[in-house]
């Protein structure tokens, strides 16, 4: 079946260590990629997203994530976190003509001061 | 910052009973979705809304659900006869295009005794 799959279910980390979290979707064709952050008790508000043009995008609060087509990834990192990113990271997809997002089944992440 | 309301935040109700969800989306956006999570569970598409009708709906959006645009500004989720397996976050958001960024409401969490 046709997916979102994130890897990790929970990472915790130290502050100002460096976060990567992996996110692979098995949709053919072209695809728009999301990366959603639900802060504890918050909505869901947009990290960063790609449509086209360079792979690398960056995002609000010091995020950025890489798209490798050939991968079928679009993973997210932050070189330096801090305590306040302690939330749950949703990568979501949406293609060509069919805008519904696709989840993954999120990670959540830790930062311990 | 124009943001997508929803109300109640927290709606406990009996099994076979009815439920609406309320939902604000923001004010010059024309596309609208109602997703919902499941404790434990990824975040699931349920229905897309546009121009006063549905765009598309997922195999779980049956017969017991159902959509409105009452007026020029709410947007609502009925539940007729609820079930226990009901019991979720359902969440409401909105876009100005179905290629743009979705915007995403607090939630409401709906729990069926």
């Amino acid at each position: 079946a046709q997916s979102v799959s994130q890897h990790n279910h929970h990472v915790i980390l130290s502050e100002a260590a460096s976060l990567e979290l992996g996110c692979n979707y098995s949709y053919g064709g072209t695809v728009n990629l999301f990366w959603y952050v639900q802060y504890p008790g918050q909505h869901l508000q947009l990290l960063l997203k790609y449509f086209s043009g360079d792979p690398l995008v960056k995002g609000i609060k010091g995020f950025e994530a890489e798209f490798i087509k050939s991968k079928f990834s679009f993973n997210l990192r932050k070189p330096s976190v801090q305590w306040s990113d302690t939330a749950e990271y949703f990568c979501a997809v949406t293609r060509i003509n069919d805008y519904k997002l696709s989840f993954g089944a999120g990670t959540t992440v830790t930062v311990r001061a | 910052e124009p943001e997508v309301t929803q109300t109640p935040s927290h709606q406990v109700t009996q099994m076979g009973q009815e439920v609406i969800l309320r939902c604000v989306p923001i004010s010059n956006h024309l596309y609208f979705y109602w997703y919902r999570q499941i404790l434990g569970q990824k975040v699931e598409f349920l229905v897309s809304f546009y121009n006063n009708e549905i765009s598309e709906k997922s195999e779980i959006f049956d017969d017991q659900f159902s959509v409105e645009r009452p007026d020029g500004s709410n947007f609502t989720l009925k539940i007729r006869s609820t079930k226990l397996e009901d019991s979720a976050m359902y969440f409401c958001a909105s876009s100005a295009r179905p290629d743009n960024e979705q915007f995403f409401g607090p939630g409401t969490r709906l729990t069926v005794l």
